[in-house]
């Protein structure tokens, strides 16, 4: 079960696009469209901003998109805000019926 | 609304052992799939165990496998964990988390989180 592998940071310009990285392989992402995406600010709980690769909960803001292509997941988030700062997990659901986190990363609105 | 509330965290010896608990409501309980996840004090997120809602089905962590036990009791809807042989590497937040309805599906919503620390 070894975690996803998601890059440790990124950064970028309010009003701009980024795109976070999660790659797994042909026994998680690549076996199921079962990926989600979690934001987290400091001491508080995850919040679900995508699941099933590309589907977005209520409330949850279509700047936040979702995408896969063979063991790599992606996020991209779009006219980056402030609020937009935290952490973000990517986490597949795997051949083993577990589930597998990524190492997370920390976007830094600039 | 759904509220996760998670109790029975503390600070243990090493070899300990603990039960968390997690009392659910706004939500039909048995109807759920629920998990913990834990995140060890400034780093990631681990997915730990899942429970069907019937409580028919469990799943674990290679991590925690014959160390954790999770159940549930739909007449209180609680969510339990079982740790026994704590050690320094189990010191974490868990959260309680309730799923989309079965085990195959993602945890939608998540509880503040119950604090273990395991030192002697």
């Amino acid at each position: 079960q070894s975690a996803l592998t998601q890059p440790a940071s990124v950064s970028g310009s309010p009003g701009q696009s980024i795109t976070i990285s999660c790659t797994g392989t042909s026994s998680d992402i690549g076996a199921y469209n079962s990926v989600s995406w979690y934001q987290q600010h400091p001491g508080k709980a995850p919040k679900l901003m995508i699941y099933d690769v590309t589907k977005r909960p209520s409330g949850v803001s279509n700047r936040f998109s979702g995408s896969k292509s063979g063991n790599t997941a992606s996020l991209t988030i779009s006219g980056l805000q402030a609020e937009d700062e935290g952490d973000y997990y990517c986490n597949s659901y795997t051949s083993s019926s577990t589930w597998v986190f990524g190492g997370g990363t920390k976007l830094t609105v600039l | 609304e759904v509220q996760l509330l998670e109790s029975g965290g503390g600070l243990v010896q090493p070899g300990g052992s603990l039960r968390l608990s997690c009392a659910a409501s706004g939500f039909t309980f048995s109807n759920y799939a629920m998990s913990w996840v834990r995140q060890t004090p400034g780093k990631g997120l681990e997915w730990v165990s899942t429970i069907s809602g019937s409580g028919a089905s469990t799943y674990y962590a290679d991590s925690v496998k014959g160390r954790f036990t999770i159940s549930r009791d739909n007449s209180k809807n609680t969510l339990f964990l079982q740790i026994n042989s704590l050690g320094a590497e189990d010191t974490a937040v868990y959260y309680c988390a309730k799923t989309g309805g079965y085990t195959t599906q993602p945890n939608d919503y998540w509880g503040q989180g119950t604090l273990i620390t395991v030192s002697s």
